[in-house]
């Protein structure tokens, strides 16, 4: 089956640890994305690839940082930097050609304690 | 600066009846929009689409209509079911621009009443 999959569902931290979340997509999609989402708000875009070694910051990059190694996985560090990191996340991917459908993973929630 | 904008932060319809969901945007460059539902936990699903080339677009019980003058965009899902009870989300993008970046409304919750 083809999709998006992103681990954990669940992710409990400590302030002042930096973790990091998992997605990974078998569609050969060339395009990946990071999202926040917090209560009452839309998503918000943290981090995008279009390409392999290649990585652009969204609109809140701040204190996040991600990699693009391989074409098939964009992990999401979180780091200590980040102000207030409890949210859920989501990750994406599409095509690259025009406006290409975008496909969610299944989300990962980060509680800081 | 809300390019993307879903006024209503929750709406209840009851079932079989029609829901009617609203989207304004404010960049005159946003050509293609998207509606996507997403259920709690969940990561959200894309829906339906439509081009600035058309004003309507069908598929099924979902219906897009746009309104390029007055850059309006609304979802139609008729009949109502309560199946359909999620949050809903409309995007927006420039078709062939450098990138594939959406913009994301705030969402609409829909409840479906039986």
């Amino acid at each position: 089956d083809g999709g998006i999959t992103q681990s954990p569902k669940y992710l409990f931290r400590k302030e002042g640890q930096n973790v990091t979340l998992s997605c990974e997509q078998n569609l050969n999609h060339d395009a990946m994305y990071w999202y926040r989402q917090d209560p009452g708000q839309g998503l918000r875009l943290i981090y995008y690839s279009q390409i392999v070694n290649d990585f652009q910051k969204g609109d809140i990059a701040e204190g996040y940082s991600v990699s693009r190694e391989k074409k098939e996985s964009f992990p999401l560090t979180v780091t200590s930097a980040q102000k207030n990191p409890t949210a859920f996340y989501l990750c994406a991917s599409s095509g690259t050609r025009g406006v290409d459908t975008q496909y969610f993973g299944p989300g990962t929630r980060l509680t800081v304690l | 600066d809300q390019q993307v904008k879903q006024n209503s932060p929750s709406l209840s319809v009851q079932e079989g009846r029609i829901s009617i969901l609203n989207c304004d945007y404010t960049n005159s460059m946003f050509d293609y929009f998207l509606w996507y539902k997403k259920y709690p936990a969940e990561g959200p699903t894309f829906l339906i689409s439509i081009s600035s080339i058309k004003d309507k677009n069908e598929d099924g019980r979902f219906t897009v209509f746009l309104n390029k003058s007055a850059k309006h965009l609304s979802l139609h899902i008729v009949p109502s079911q309560p199946g359909d009870s999620a949050v809903y989300f409309c995007a927006a993008s420039v078709y062939g621009g450098a990138t594939n970046k959406l913009i994301f409304g705030t969402g609409t919750l829909l409840a479906v009443q039986p």
